[in-house]
Parts: structure tokens; sequence; C-alpha cells
């Protein structure tokens, strides 16, 4: 078992639909969670952190995170053809030097 | 934000010559960079933990005396692929944990390298 599953996709959704991205992590001592989107061929960048339960809401895009689950979702309103990435989960552990563990990504498609 | 940024950003080279490559935290001091490689259309590999100051914590499998790390301040990283060889040729991407932001532990990724060794 990975330590951080997500479901690899490809993920299609319709354009203004709510895409929902969900991952799943097996460290119970896990402390902080992120959301990166990744472009072909380019870098990943922060797009959400969160690391109490409940949701988190920035723009179209809320966070939720549900640690007795050991779940984390992304979920994205609204959906734009400009949102079509690979959008990465990331656990992070205060102990683990400041590593994170990525997951591999769910890749996104928002069709016009 | 937090701005990293890379150089270069992209480079092509002949197998057996080394590659240097740099990472800076632009508007930030960051107490760890790591950095990574990404084959196309794979996940991220995490390669080493570099901290300033200190010696580099490489992943297991990865070839310390061939990728070769030194954080020699806070806001800068660089990575040294030596001897390199058509296998290397990857996306190398670095990424920056701010110093004061321990628990957080956000990392702010570089634009990348693109490395091809003919």
């Amino acid at each position: 078992q990975k330590e951080v599953e997500q479901n690899s996709g490809p993920l299609s959704v319709p354009e203004g639909a709510i895409a929902s991205l969900n991952c799943t992590y097996s460290d119970r001592g896990s402390q902080s969670f992120f959301w990166y989107r990744q472009y072909s061929g380019k870098s990943p960048e922060l797009i959400m952190f969160i690391y109490s339960n409940g949701d988190k809401e920035d723009g179209r895009f809320t966070a939720q995170l549900n640690k007795a689950s050991q779940y984390v979702s992304l979920l994205i309103r609204d959906s734009q053809p400009s949102d079509s990435a690979t959008y990465l989960c990331a656990v992070n552990r205060l102990t683990n030097a400041g590593k994170s563990t990525f997951g591999d990504g769910t890749t996104l498609t928002v069709k016009p | 934000g937090a701005v990293v940024s890379q150089h270069p950003s992209w480079v092509i080279c002949k197998s057996g010559t080394s590659v240097k490559i740099e990472c800076r935290s632009l508007d930030f001091q960051a107490t760890t960079m790591f950095w990574y490689r990404q084959f196309p259309k794979q996940s991220l590999m995490l390669m080493a933990t570099s901290n300033e100051g200190s010696k580099a914590t490489y992943e297991q499998g990865v070839e310390k005396d061939k990728f070769l790390i030194n954080h020699a301040s806070l806001t800068l990283s660089t990575l040294t692929v030596t001897s390199a060889h058509p296998e290397d040729s990857s996306f190398y991407i670095c990424s920056a944990k701010r110093g004061d932001r321990v628990f957080y532990n956000e990392q702010f990724f570089g634009p990348g390298t693109r490395l091809t060794v003919l």
C-alpha cells in the first residue's frame, strides 16, 4: 500500500461542474496536508494546505480533511478549462525533517 | 507568496560532462531545500534533502557521488550532475521550505530544469 494514494484518473468534467479529487494516506501521525497543481511540462505550484479537520475554502477551491478516516479532498467549483492539470496530494509530519510524501497525482481534464 | 528560481531552465550537454543547477529562494530564507527528478508522465521522485550548512540527505537508491548537492547559504542550493549520461536526462525540480513555517512545512517549487544528455 502506498503511503499517499490518489486516483490516477484521468478525471474528466464539463466546464462549470464541480471537480472532486480524493486522497487517502496511511500515516496517522500526518499533521499537514497540501494540494499542488502541476501543468504539463511545468513544476508543481501550491494551491492549498490544511491541517485541521473540516473544510477550508479559498476562492473556487475547497480542501476537506478528515483525520479519522485519513482522507483529504479538493473540490474545484465552476471548473474551467484552465484547471486542466495534474493535482498532487502531499502529507507531512513534523518529525519527518520537513519532507512531504506525495501521491502520484490525479489528472483532471475540464472540457469546454 | 514565496518565489523560488532555478537556473538554467534547460540544458543540453554531452555525455560525460558535468552540469550544475542552481536553486534560489528569492524573497525568503530557506532552511531546507529539496531536489526532485521527474520523468515524463511519472510522479515526482525525491532525490535528496538539503539543509543549509550541512551535508545533504539522499534518498535510497540515489548516488550521492553522482548527484552532488551543496547548500551554502539560506537562499542557495546547487545540484551538480557529474559525468552525466543519457539516462540522467530528466526534469529536475527544486523546492524550498520557509524557515519560519516549521509547522506547516509547505514547499515552494522552482520552475524546474530540463536536462538533456546527448
